[in-house]
């Protein structure tokens, strides 16, 4: 069985500060890991994904991600916040089953 | 690509009457997802198919609710009778048959029940 745990609930940085949202996971097997952003009122959509190709990962918006099997991690960053990264973002684990989602973080960026 | 698509998107209903949540997967996909998302509990898979097939359906909470694929490009999540406590934002996905593949969300049907 697969799961996954986010840090915190909700981070706020300031607009050009570093962005980190935490994620751990646990598997059985070698996981496919991803990250999704969903913005108000819409669906989730894709940030980047792991699948054991390269353990950095670089996805839309300036998103990149380092998968550690070491610590079983799966950190989503990007350099400079923006005002329009406010949103709430999902990790999940997926290896033989269908993906399994963290409680997600809420992203506020301020001004 | 139109993506996937939800419909309604909004249905406002009163306690004990009946909702059906329509769900058309991108075509070519041929795993579907339904998810439900809520504050308390967040994003729970309920049932998925596999080729049309419900593969698993754990996720479902109780028998007042059922979930159908009756070809490729359909799909649809039947509440009967609807509670308060089934207000949700409920979601529906698909990817293509392997699990490293993206699943592709629709826009949701936020339903509340009266």
């Amino acid at each position: 069985a697969q799961s996954v745990t986010q840090l915190g609930s909700h981070v706020s940085v300031s607009e050009g500060a570093l962005v980190l949202l935490r994620c751990n996971y646990s598997s059985s097997v070698p996981p496919y890991l991803f990250w999704y952003v969903q913005y108000p009122n819409q669906g989730l959509q894709l940030l980047l994904k792991y699948t054991s190709a390269a353990t950095l990962v670089k996805g839309i918006n300036g998103f990149e991600a380092e998968f550690k099997k070491s610590e079983t991690s799966f950190h989503l960053t990007k350099p400079s916040a923006h005002m329009s990264d406010a949103a709430e973002y999902f990790c999940a684990v997926s290896a033989d089953t269908p993906l399994v989602f963290g409680k997600g973080t809420r992203l506020s960026v301020i001004a | 690509d139109a993506g996937v698509i939800q419909s309604p998107r909004h249905e406002v209903t009163e306690m004990g009457q009946e909702v059906t949540l329509r769900c058309k997967p991108i075509s070519g996909h041929n795993s579907l997802f339904w998810y439900r998302q809520t504050m308390m509990r967040g994003l729970e898979l309920l049932i998925y198919f596999n080729n049309n097939v419900p593969i698993d359906d754990s996720g479902m909470p109780e028998d007042r609710f059922s979930a159908k694929m009756p070809n490729a490009s359909f799909s649809t999540l039947k509440i009967q009778p609807s509670e308060p406590r089934d207000s949700a934002v409920y979601f529906c996905a698909s990817r293509m048959d392997r699990v490293m593949e993206t699943q592709y969300f629709g826009p949701g049907t936020r339903l509340l029940v009266l």
